[in-house]
């Protein structure tokens, strides 16, 4: 069974520009969630998607929104970026809403110059 | 609020020691806990999930135990090798304004010298 996939893996962005990320879940997973992952903040949950409706948020700008397909991908969207939002971006899925066992991609490392 | 507290922050040991790694959270009220681990620049593995109602959880070299009443875990790494270098993240998953999330720790990055 492919594992969770995410495109692109890299990306270098310069300030005020927007960004979208790609992420495909294990196959029969429902469940989408996306973290930012940074040296000082470490693991911050951004949103949750489940059958193509967000279910959780966290605490971040409204500059971060995300989207889910009738297929389960799920993509995640920056728009007029900062310096600050220079990070890993990880995806994760799992087989049903809320935080069972997560299953996570292997990141989008986005570089804002 | 839920904090999650991984100790030590950074660990090096000699290969084929057994070593454990701390993990504490502030609300006993959880779900599930869960054990990463993350290579550099990597996304994260998943090494072991214990339910709530789990004492503990073992696969190969690896053991994970809970104790939800005094807000701790920990994984032991038996016979630890070179290739266990690695960050090990947990994560306990519970109700957060009405909702369930995963909050992680800071991790331990775990250096085995050969």
């Amino acid at each position: 069974k492919a594992g969770v996939t995410q495109t692109p893996r890299y990306l270098i962005k310069t300030r005020g520009q927007q960004v979208t990320l790609s992420c495909s879940p294990i196959s029969g997973h429902r469940s989408v969630s996306w973290y930012q992952q940074t040296p000082g903040q470490g693991l911050q949950f951004l949103f949750e998607y489940f059958s193509e409706t967000q279910r959780n948020k966290g605490n971040f700008p409204g500059r971060f929104s995300g989207r889910q397909f009738s297929n389960s991908r799920s993509e995640m969207n920056v728009s007029t970026l900062e310096l600050g939002d220079s990070a890993l971006y990880l995806c994760a899925s799992s087989l049903v809403a809320g935080a069972y066992e997560q299953f996570f991609g292997p990141g989008t490392r986005l570089t804002v110059l | 609020k839920q904090e999650v507290t991984q100790i030590p922050a950074a660990l090096s040991v000699p290969e084929g020691e057994n070593l454990v790694l701390n993990c504490s959270f502030t609300d006993s009220a959880i779900y599930n806990l869960q054990w990463f681990r993350q290579d550099p620049g990597k996304g994260l593995t998943s090494l072991l999930l214990i339910q709530s109602s789990q004492r503990e959880q073992t696969s190969g070299r690896l053991n994970a135990s809970l104790d939800k009443s005094s807000g701790r875990s920990t994984l032991y790494i038996a016979a630890s090798q070179p290739g266990d270098s690695a960050t090990y993240l947990c994560a306990v998953s519970l109700i957060l304004q009405g909702a369930q999330k995963l909050v992680f720790g800071q991790g331990t990055r775990l250096t085995i010298n050969p």
